[in-house]
């Protein structure tokens, strides 16, 4: 079963360029999540999706995130313009419900640096 | 609101150890908790889960412990070894929706 994939790995940006991450989750998961962590924390939820519809928005600062999710499969993840605090990994997950437990299944991460 | 910690930031032994890393929560009404760890350019891997009815789960040199009414859970490491290196983050699920809070994760480090 191929895992979750997410691209591109690493990004450096000027502040207030713009920047764009994809994720494609495991195929037949519904739920696909994005995360930000920056250096020395845990991951802090940004974006959950259902489908295609947005389940938890309320930790994005929709005054320069963005995100989609068409089709209800793969997602974007936009920012702009960009602070140098944007400066983070960006992970994405999927889950599939099992046993009513939603097991989060993480990709690889984007790794952005805003100079 | 739930706030989850993890003590010590950063843990460094010797090969073949015994270890414990911790996990404390101030909110006992969660769902599950779960335990990842994270290697360096890579995401994160889900280790072992525990429900809310449950005391503990084990996988292999690994075994998580669940204390609900005490806030607490660890994860104890039998015979660590260097690959053990990465950092340990537990997660909670509470009970009304579906996100994970997160501790910042012990960094452990197994020297050969």
């Amino acid at each position: 079963e191929a895992g979750v994939a997410q691209s591109p790995r690493y990004k450096i940006i000027e502040k207030r360029q713009s920047v764009a991450f994809w994720c494609n989750p495991i195929s037949g998961h519904a739920t696909l999540y994005w995360y930000q962590q920056i250096l020395g924390q845990g991951p802090k939820l940004l974006i959950q999706f259902q489908n295609n519809g947005v389940v938890d928005d309320s930790q994005l600062p929709k005054d320069r995130f963005s995100a989609e999710r068409l089709k209800g499969v793969d997602s974007t993840l936009k920012i702009q313009p960009a602070k140098l605090e944007d400066s983070a990994v960006y992970l994405c997950a999927s889950s599939l419900e099992t046993g009513g437990t939603y097991e989060q299944y993480f990709g690889p991460g984007t790794r952005l640096t805003v100079t | 609101k739930q706030e989850v910690t993890q003590i010590p930031a950063a843990l460094s032994v010797p090969e073949g150890e015994n270890l414990v890393l911790n996990c404390s929560f101030t909110d006992s009404a969660i769902y599950n908790l779960q335990w990842f760890r994270q290697d360096p350019g890579k995401g994160l891997t889900s280790l072992l889960l525990i429900q809310s009815s449950q005391r503990e789960q084990t996988s292999g040199r690994l075994n998580a412990s669940l204390d609900k009414s005490s806030g607490r859970s660890t994860l104890y490491i039998a015979a660590s070894q260097p690959g053990d290196s990465a950092t340990y983050l537990c997660a909670v699920q509470m009970d009304s929706n579906y996100q994970l809070i997160w501790g910042a994760g012990t960094k452990l480090i197994i020297k050969p």
